[in-house]
């Protein structure tokens, strides 16, 4: 089965980190990107970054809410794709989704929450 | 930046009845970038169409997707009880950005 699960989600005050993980399996995980996606309480969807598969040399973009702030790295071995946040603020809080780039965002993880809070 | 703009953002409807969402972009995109999806609450979202009108395997064809201009429709023919939730256009092509959304409900 084609999956994608995010672990690493809590409560984290704000100026803090915390780092997400994205676990896939059942699809050879190399040949995608891969994006993260997050979503505010009772909120629209907003994309926070992509990492691009080694064909497209790892490169990484991300949304300018979280440049500079946020990190995300893969790897491949581990079929694995991490975001690192720092210097987290209260707008971070969201759910947090990983998800395939196919044709669409055609695989969804799902997600796991991240709450800024004192 | 493109920004999509979803309209209406809520539909108020009865199952059985057609559904038709828009969703206009800020300037002329590519068609083969734009996708919809489903969302329910407490769920990821579903993809339901790609390249503006191609369904993945698995999606119903009562749901269609059609362009004219910077304006994407999705249809969904003939409601039915699990189709009332948020659906959401999203751009992914050289920039990356979402629709606000427009919550289906049950009139």
């Amino acid at each position: 089965e084609v999956q994608l699960v995010e672990s690493g989600g809590g409560l984290v005050q704000p100026g803090g980190s915390l780092r997400l993980s994205c676990a896939a399996s059942g699809f050879t995980f190399s040949d995608y990107h891969i994006d993260w996606v997050r979503q505010g309480p009772g909120k629209g969807l907003e994309w926070v970054g992509r990492s691009r598969k080694k064909a497209s040399s790892y490169t990484t973009e991300y949304a300018a809410s979280v440049k500079g702030r946020f990190a995300i790295s893969r790897d491949d071995s581990k079929s694995s794709l991490y975001l690192q946040m720092n210097s987290l603020k209260i707008e971070d809080t969201a759910v947090y989704y990983c998800t395939r780039k196919g044709n669409g965002m055609d695989v969804w993880g799902q997600g796991t929450t991240v709450t800024v809070s004192s | 930046e493109i920004v999509l703009t979803q309209s209406p953002d809520t539909l108020s409807l009865s199952p059985g009845e057609r559904a038709i969402l828009s969703c206009r972009t800020s300037q002329s995109v590519w068609r083969r970038y734009l996708a919809w999806y489903q969302q329910k609450p407490g769920q990821a979202p579903r993809l339901l169409i790609y390249g503006s009108s191609n369904r993945p395997t698995g999606i119903p064809d009562r749901f269609s997707g059609s362009v004219s201009g910077t304006e994407f429709t999705l249809t969904i023919s003939n409601l039915e009880p699990e189709d009332f939730a948020v659906y959401f256009c999203h751009f992914y092509g050289t920039s990356r950005t979402f629709g606000q959304g427009t919550k289906v409900d049950v009139k």
